[in-house]
């Protein structure tokens, strides 16, 4: 069956221009995360959602980010006014059960690659 | 706060000897501990996870790995290498008794095998 998928793949950008990367989960998982990974550096959690409800968004660095899930299926996480630091590689990940279940393995997109000039 | 440290950013093995990748955690409360690889221009894949059954635990490919409370130590292990490990490897923490499950990640370890 199909992954997690992400588009683009790869974003190269002008600073002080928006992006918009999204991320769809398998069919049917209830979580869903974001992460950012810098270069030489694991990733670092951004926020999660269960269904639609954004449950956590404390790793989000500024207010330049958000994300949204309206229908509890596909997300986008959306970076305003980027900066260079904004660089890195976004990753997103879903499980299939929230996380009082006993199934919350997280498999992860391949993720997108933004460059900001 | 919840944290792993990675002691090797960097270990290389011949191959057919053993792997040997360090993790540290420190966390507030009976943790869920995960290592996952990345291979390159690959996603990140689950190799095994620590829930608070057995204290030695079994994932893909020949990996295991040991949680040790006394020594704060999720240390992965496998008795002989393949030219196929070579990746970067990730030790993960997660405070699961907070209601989420978000992933605290170290640094990462990259896993080279000599020929």
């Amino acid at each position: 069956g199909a992954g997690v998928s992400q588009s683009p793949r790869y974003k190269v950008t002008k600073r002080g221009q928006d992006v918009a990367l999204r991320c769809d989960p398998i069919s049917g998982h209830v979580s869903l995360y974001w992460y950012r990974q810098a270069l030489g550096q694991g990733p670092e959690f951004l926020t999660y959602f269960n269904y639609e409800a954004q449950q956590d968004k404390s790793g989000l660095p500024n207010d330049r980010f958000s994300a949204e899930r309206p229908e509890g299926s596909i997300s986008t996480l959306t970076i305003q006014r980027t900066e260079q630091r904004d660089s890195a590689m976004y990753r997103c990940a879903s499980s299939l059960v929230g996380p009082a279940g006993g199934n919350n393995e997280q498999f992860f997109g391949p993720g997108t690659r933004l460059t900001v000039l | 706060a919840q944290s792993v440290t990675q002691l090797d950013s960097h270990v290389s093995v011949s191959e057919g000897t053993p792997v040997l990748l360090r993790c540290n955690y420190s966390s507030s409360y009976s943790p869920s501990l995960f290592w996952y690889v990345q291979h390159p221009n690959k996603g990140l894949q689950l190799l095994l996870k620590y829930t608070s059954a057995a204290t030695l635990v079994k994932g893909i490919n020949g990996f295991e790995a040991e949680f040790k409370k006394s020594e704060t130590s999720f240390h992965l292990t496998k008795p002989s290498a393949h030219m196929s490990d070579a990746a970067e490897y990730f030790c993960v923490v997660s405070d699961s008794n907070f209601g989420n499950e978000k992933l605290t990640f170290g640094t990462g370890t990259r896993l080279t095998i000599i020929p």
